[in-house]
């Protein structure tokens, strides 16, 4: 049963520093891995999907990087802003499975 | 494109009535319907699968007679929180689909329920 796993949990950081989300896997014989922006009380804004044949994907000041072998994903934000305050989820897909979903990380970016 | 909605955004009931709420796709075809719940600080726990036209697939310790699910079209899938109770309280999101359960699945913006 595959499962997923996200370290921190909660991670708060002064406005302009890079930061890395960690996002752990099981079963690497995975079909793809999302990332998620969750903001309090609202439903999820995708925003990176990495395909298992990928090593990463980049949107803006986002990287996402998967190294399916070792079961594990990164989630780079460079010059982080107040705005990117939310929280993340990692979620995987293993193609015959419905997502499998992380407990994800709560960000916090002081201004 | 792909954009899925949820209504209501926010439904707070009595303990003991039904709460219908609505997921639709609004510019695909959405072959698979999923629905999630969430609760405060906890990440999305899926409640059931359902491909138009059939039952759904429920994950187990989801009572199929307490949270009903229709997905009768293409584009709406609803789901039906009978007898309400006050531990039914939570975040409800739902995802579509526009191929089996490996393919990408697209949010909807989630419906607050609160059960007094």
């Amino acid at each position: 049963k595959q499962e997923v796993t996200q370290i921190p949990a909660a991670l708060s950081v002064p406005e302009g520093e890079n930061l890395v989300l960690n996002c752990s896997f099981t079963d690497s014989a995975i079909y793809n891995l999302q990332w998620f922006r969750q903001d309090p009380g609202k439903g999820l804004t995708s925003l990176l999907l990495i395909q298992s044949s990928q090593r990463e994907q980049t949107s803006g000041r986002l990287n996402a990087s998967l190294d399916k072998s070792s079961g594990r994903s990164t989630l780079y934000i460079a010059a982080s802003q107040p705005g990117d305050s939310a929280t993340y989820l990692c979620a995987v897909n293993s193609g015959n499975t419905p997502l499998v979903f992380g407990k994800g990380t709560r960000l916090s970016v002081i201004a | 494109g792909a954009v899925v909605s949820q209504h209501p955004s926010r439904v707070i009931c009595k303990s003991g009535t039904s709460v219908k709420i609505e997921c639709r796709s609004l510019d695909f075809q959405a072959t698979t319907m999923f629905w999630y719940r969430q609760f405060p600080k906890q990440s999305l726990m899926l409640m059931a699968t359902s491909n138009e036209g059939s039952k759904a697939t429920y994950e187990q310790g989801v009572e199929k007679d307490k949270f009903l699910i229709n997905h009768a079209s293409l584009t709406l899938s609803t789901l039906t929180v009978t007898s309400a109770h006050p531990e039914d309280s939570s975040f409800y999101i739902c995802s579509a689909s526009s191929g089996g359960i490996g393919e990408t699945q697209y949010f909807g913006p989630g419906t607050r329920l609160l059960v007094l």
